[in-house]
């Protein structure tokens, strides 16, 4: 099966710093990547979604971007965090009709 | 679009009391379902799934059916346990490579001893 490594797990920026959060993938290739953000007691917000390396498609126009340089890394961005960019953010793998598999996430806490 | 609706929560029940967890969902062909669990703090874990009409997936003491006819996906479980409480997705996903998992909005889920 897949194992989905996610850093840092926790995170406290000051507005307007950039970001960068990692996601990696064990245990397959070529596989499906998505980044969601998760509002406290929310649901699933996707944000982006990838089918191969460099191939992103942006889900909700903001603040952020994504680039997948490799086939198994994907990469949340943003220049200059926002107040509302706070959330839990969860990267997650999947192919086909199988299963999604899901990291750990990030908390975001923007400040 | 391909879309899935959940009851909204929060549902509380007490330990030992059926739980049932409303899911359906509007699709073209014949999606895979799944229910996904999210324990505090942590990412999502896949709970159970079905990839066709009338299948049965289970796991620890959940239960859901794959009802074609009323596109439905109910999640059940006879008798729930504190450990239990967490937050429950709904999801599917159509055997294409274009495709993308769709989830719904989730269901918390609290018991009480």
């Amino acid at each position: 099966s897949q194992t989905i490594h996610q850093w840092p797990a926790t995170l406290v920026q000051p507005v307007g710093s950039p970001l960068s959060l990692e996601c990696t993938v064990e245990g397959t290739s070529n596989p499906n990547l998505y980044w969601y953000r998760q509002a406290a007691g929310r649901g699933l917000q996707l944000l982006f979604y990838s089918v191969g390396i460099g191939q992103i498609s942006s889900e909700v126009p903001q603040n952020l971007s994504a680039s997948r340089p490799q086939d198994r890394q994907f990469i949340l961005s943003s220049k200059k965090l926002l107040l509302s960019d706070s959330g839990f953010y969860l990267c997650a793998s999947e192919q086909g009709n199988t299963e999604a598999f899901f990291g750990q996430g990030t908390r975001l806490t923007v400040v | 679009g391909d879309s899935v609706t959940q009851m909204e929560g929060p549902v509380t029940l007490s330990e030992e009391a059926f739980l049932t967890i409303n899911c359906t969902y509007t699709a073209t062909g014949y999606p895979s379902l799944f229910w996904y669990v999210q324990y505090p703090g942590e990412g999502l874990q896949l709970l159970l799934k079905a990839t066709k009409a009338d299948d049965k997936g289970s796991n620890k003491g959940f239960e859901a059916t794959y009802r074609k006819e009323t596109t439905s996906f109910h999640l059940e479980k006879g008798s729930v346990q504190v450990s239990d409480s967490a937050v429950y997705f709904c999801a599917l996903r159509r055997y294409s490579s274009a495709s993308k998992i769709i989830f719904g909005s989730g269901t918390r889920l609290s018991i009480r001893p």
